[in-house]
């Protein structure tokens, strides 16, 4: 069985200001780790994924997170964040076994002028 | 090209009635996945169709409800003696194959709401 903690629910900040969501996971078997982002009204987006390799992985956006195997952990980071950025955060695993997704309880970034 | 579109975007329904929600895949991508997000959850597998077979229901609730996907495309969710507790938004989601990492493009949902 897999799970995903996402610890913030919500997390305000300010233009142009670094932020860092952040996940934890626990699986018995090999992850693969995403996160995906909800604009109101609008359908998940993919906005990075791990799958092996390089354990700091860059997307779309600026985005960019960091694998951590011994921590559990894939924390979403944006040095500069944006009022458009504002949005519902889902961490994400799935494994080989059929590729069905586990998604953290998801976090509100609500970035402020 | 297209993206993964479902129909109807919004349900409304009485308690006891039998709904159907719909979803039409990217072209070409075999898996097909159904989730449900509750109000201020993430979403929740509830089964996942390589091809024309359910390859997986383990997340279906209960018996009320019931996915197909005849041709190995459209699928349709089938949720029978709808409860006010089955209101959420239902997401369909479709990749080229079910095997681990492969990108999964999402709909944008069917909201069910059971009065």
């Amino acid at each position: 069985a897999q799970s995903v903690t996402q610890l913030d629910s919500q997390v305000p900040v300010f233009e142009e200001a670094p932020v860092e969501l952040r996940c934890n996971y626990s699986s018995s078997v090999s992850v693969y780790l995403f996160w995906y982002v909800q604009y109101p009204n609008q359908g998940l987006q993919l906005l990075l994924k791990y799958l092996s390799g390089s354990t700091l992985v860059k997307g779309i956006n600026g985005f960019e997170a960091e694998f951590n195997k011994s921590q559990t952990s894939f924390h979403l980071r944006k040095p500069s964040v944006h009022i458009s950025d504002t949005a519902e955060y889902f961490c994400a695993v799935s494994s080989n076994a059929g590729n069905m997704l586990t998604f953290g309880g998801g976090t509100r970034l609500m970035v402020k002028p | 090209g297209a993206g993964v579109s479902q129909t109807p975007s919004n349900k409304v329904t009485e308690k006891g009635k039998y709904v159907e929600l719909r979803c039409d895949p990217i072209s070409g991508h075999t898996a097909l996945y159904w989730y449900r997000q509750s109000l201020g959850q993430g979403p929740e597998f509830l089964i996942y169709f390589q091809g024309t077979g359910a390859a997986d229901d383990s997340g279906l609730p209960n018996d009320r409800f019931f996915a197909v996907r005849p041709e190995g495309s459209v699928s349709t969710l089938k949720i029978q003696r709808t409860e006010r507790g089955d209101s959420a938004v239902y997401l369909c989601a479709s990749s080229q194959i079910g095997t681990g990492g492969n990108e999964q493009f999402f709909g944008p949902g069917t909201r069910l709401t059971v009065l």
